[in-house]
């Protein structure tokens, strides 16, 4: 299995700023990937992580809003800019890979809410 | 495409009950099918999955799921609840024969309520 911290864990921003939000896994993952999240609803995929490259971003999700980056195989972070309030919300990373037998495990979340 | 349903928001269900939370999914190829919980204030946790052999799968904390092909679903299940099982559920699936990116597509969740 492959444990998964984020950090900040939650935060409160001023509308118009950037927040950016780290992701550390304890072991090399092949697949890393941003998630959204309302509290109690569920999970809307943000865009892939991908080491070395630029990011695959899903439909309505574009790197201008949320530059990406991957480093290494361990590491990504999620930058959210210029945010507004419509952007608070939950912001989860997962990993995956072929060791990990299709399993993807999930960070705890960073709570964001825009003031 | 792909697509999972979760058509209950909320299940209840009294403490050593057995209890069900439904999932169904459409996928093009064999599926790849999964059980998540979110406890409050937490990430998701894995449960459980069906990737092929026996259609009872048996998971963490005494959970099972039956994938069951021809009615395209993938119930989670356990004999007896406990009031620490209340919890928000996710189903996931996953296409073999999709792009090689790992991506999962998620219900839209039900909360397990499980009174004492």
């Amino acid at each position: 299995s492959a444990v998964i911290s984020q950090k900040p864990s939650r935060d409160i921003c001023q509308r118009g700023t950037s927040l950016t939000i780290q992701c550390q896994v304890d072991s090399q993952v092949t697949m890393m990937f941003w998630y959204r999240q309302q509290p109690g609803q569920s999970l809307t995929l943000i865009a892939t992580a991908n080491q070395g490259s630029e990011a695959t971003y899903e439909s309505g999700f574009v790197i201008d809003k949320f530059p990406i980056s991957r480093p290494n195989l361990t590491f990504s972070t999620l930058t959210v800019s210029n945010m507004s309030p419509e952007d608070s919300s939950i912001y989860l990373c997962s990993g995956t890979g072929h060791y990990f037998d299709n399993e993807q495990f999930f960070g705890p979340g960073t709570r964001l809410t825009v003031l | 495409a792909q697509s999972v349903a979760q058509p209950e928001d909320q299940v209840n269900v009294a403490e050593g009950n057995p209890l069900t939370v439904k999932c169904t999914y459409s996928v093009s190829g064999n599926p790849y099918l999964f059980w998540y919980v979110q406890y409050p204030n937490r990430g998701l946790q894995f449960l459980l999955k069906y990737i092929t052999g026996d259609n009872l799968v048996k998971g963490s904390y005494g959970f099972e799921a039956e994938f069951n092909k021809s009615q395209t679903s993938f119930h989670l299940k356990k004999p007896s609840a406990l009031v620490s099982d209340s919890a928000l559920y996710f189903c996931a699936v996953r296409d073999e024969y999709g792009d090689s990116s790992y991506k999962l597509i998620f219900g839209s969740g039900t909360r397990l309520l499980v009174r004492p």
